[in-house]
């Protein structure tokens, strides 16, 4: 199975660029479609589709999220951080069966 | 417009089997995929499995040995059972349509596991 890092904790400031980190076990490109999927998930909500294929924007997503990135390492990134973008965020990746999540990064204010 | 919605019972007795339910509307099972998706109170998203527009299906290895996906295009509903329930299967459930990303999500179902 492919697996994806995240790291747990981000504290960020508001009105600031951050960047969340999503690395995968094995790359999980095919023919230059990156394979990752960013998701935002606020508490007793279902997930939200963010970022599909590393960087296309979901419809009705903010221009200050973007995603970038190839191979086995992705970004996401909020610029500028707001309020209502205190939540988790999860990667997820459909190279391959299980599609498989990242453990997610819970954004917090510092 | 797209929409899916999760039921079933809320509580399951250790053991026994979780049937859960996900109606669709607004797009084809036919061609469109559904996955499901747990996640344990406080925890992180667990992908379960997928049913294909083909009808093919695929799942967790650490799941698939008690999990079973399948759909009735008819009714637009795709169906979810996993058997010998245990506490640490206390999650909400979640369906999302698949089109290699889960862009539509359904709401969830809490299903706690407990005598």
């Amino acid at each position: 199975d492919i697996v994806l890092t995240q790291s747990p904790v981000l504290a960020v400031s508001l009105g600031q660029r951050t960047t969340i980190s999503c690395r995968a076990s094995q790359s999980v490109s095919i023919s230059s479609i990156n394979l990752i999927h960013w998701y935002q998930q606020k508490p007793g909500q279902q997930p939200k589709l963010l970022i599909f294929r590393a960087s296309n924007l979901a419809s009705g997503i903010p221009a200050r999220f973007s995603g970038s990135g190839s191979g086995t390492d992705f970004t996401l990134t909020i610029d500028p951080v707001q309020a209502d973008d205190i939540a988790a965020y999860y990667c997820q990746q459909s190279r391959e069966s299980p599609f498989t999540f990242g453990a997610g990064t819970k954004l917090e204010l510092k | 417009q797209v929409q899916l919605k999760e039921s079933g019972p809320g509580l399951v007795q250790p053991s026994q089997t979780l049937s859960l339910t996900c109606t669709v509307s607004g797009f084809s099972l036919r061609s469109d995929g559904v996955i499901w998706v747990r996640q344990p109170p406080g925890k992180g998203l667990e992908w379960m499995g997928v049913t294909w527009g083909s009808g093919n299906t695929n799942y967790n290895s650490a799941l698939k040995s008690r999990l079973s996906i399948s759909r009735d295009t008819s009714k637009s509903q795709v169906f979810l059972k996993m058997n010998n329930l245990q506490t640490e299967d206390t999650a909400m459930y979640f369906c999302a349509r698949w089109d290699y990303s889960g862009d539509y999500w359904g709401q969830g179902v809490m299903v706690t596991v407990s005598s």
